[in-house]
């Protein structure tokens, strides 16, 4: 079964400043990568996500992503945040068919003037 | 386009009671979904459907029924509501499964406290 892991509950960020969210997930074979953000109250957007080829991905909003299979990691990264990124974000994968998301438990991301 | 509409938006129940969260989709998407959110733990799968007709158990189902019997309509049954299931409930659907390369759209949660 797969899993992911988003080791970082809270981040706090500047404005302006960039910004690297961390993911790594364990699945057996090649995985569907997705990254979610969720605005409190509402429910979640799709940044991005990774099925096959190019290993960069890039998403709404000024996101990006880099599948590492080597690392078994998905990490979301943005060069420049504004107040109005802050949100939580969260990390999934899917295997494939017909089957279920599994998703991280969120990094709640704050950014600061 | 309306995507994913949930009903209702907040509710507040008593121990024992039953209700059901609505969840529709006019994008004639074949898979929807219901996850329930809790804080620290993500998202986790409630049940699923691939298509009318069709439910299947997710990661946490006990204490929740499904069924489908249109594409458009996928509603969730609590059958005696328990403090355990206070949680933000959150309905999605993708015209096919992750593995087709489809995106899944989510509905904008329905807040449940048992009290």
């Amino acid at each position: 079964a797969q899993s992911v892991t988003q080791p970082d509950i809270h981040i706090t960020v500047s404005e302006g400043a960039s910004l690297e969210l961390r993911c790594n997930y364990s699945y057996g074979a090649t995985p569907y990568l997705f990254w979610y953000v969720q605005s409190p109250g509402q429910g979640l957007q799709l940044l991005l996500k990774y099925f096959s080829g190019d290993t960069l991905v890039q998403g709404i909003k000024g996101f990006e992503a880099e599948f590492k299979r080597s690392q078994s990691s998905f990490n979301l990264r943005k060069p420049s945040v504004h107040w109005s990124d802050a949100a939580e974000y969260f990390c999934a994968v899917g295997a494939g068919g017909n089957e279920k998301l599994t998703f991280g438990t969120g990094t709640r991301l704050t950014i600061i003037p | 386009n309306a995507g994913v509409t949930q009903t209702p938006k907040f509710q507040v129940l008593k121990t024992g009671q039953s209700m059901t969260l609505q969840c529709a989709q006019d994008m004639n998407h074949e898979y929807m979904s219901w996850y329930r959110q809790d804080p620290g733990m993500g998202l986790r799968l409630i049940h699923y459907s691939v298509g009318a007709g069709i439910t299947d158990q997710g990661e946490v189902p006990n204490g929740y029924n499904v069924s489908r019997s249109t594409t458009e309509d996928f509603p969730l049954r609590l059958l005696s509501a328990a403090p355990s299931q206070t949680s933000v409930y959150f309905c999605a659907s993708s015209l096919r499964g992750t593995g087709s390369g489809n995106t899944i759209y989510f509905g904008e949660g329905s807040w449940l406290t048992v009290v």
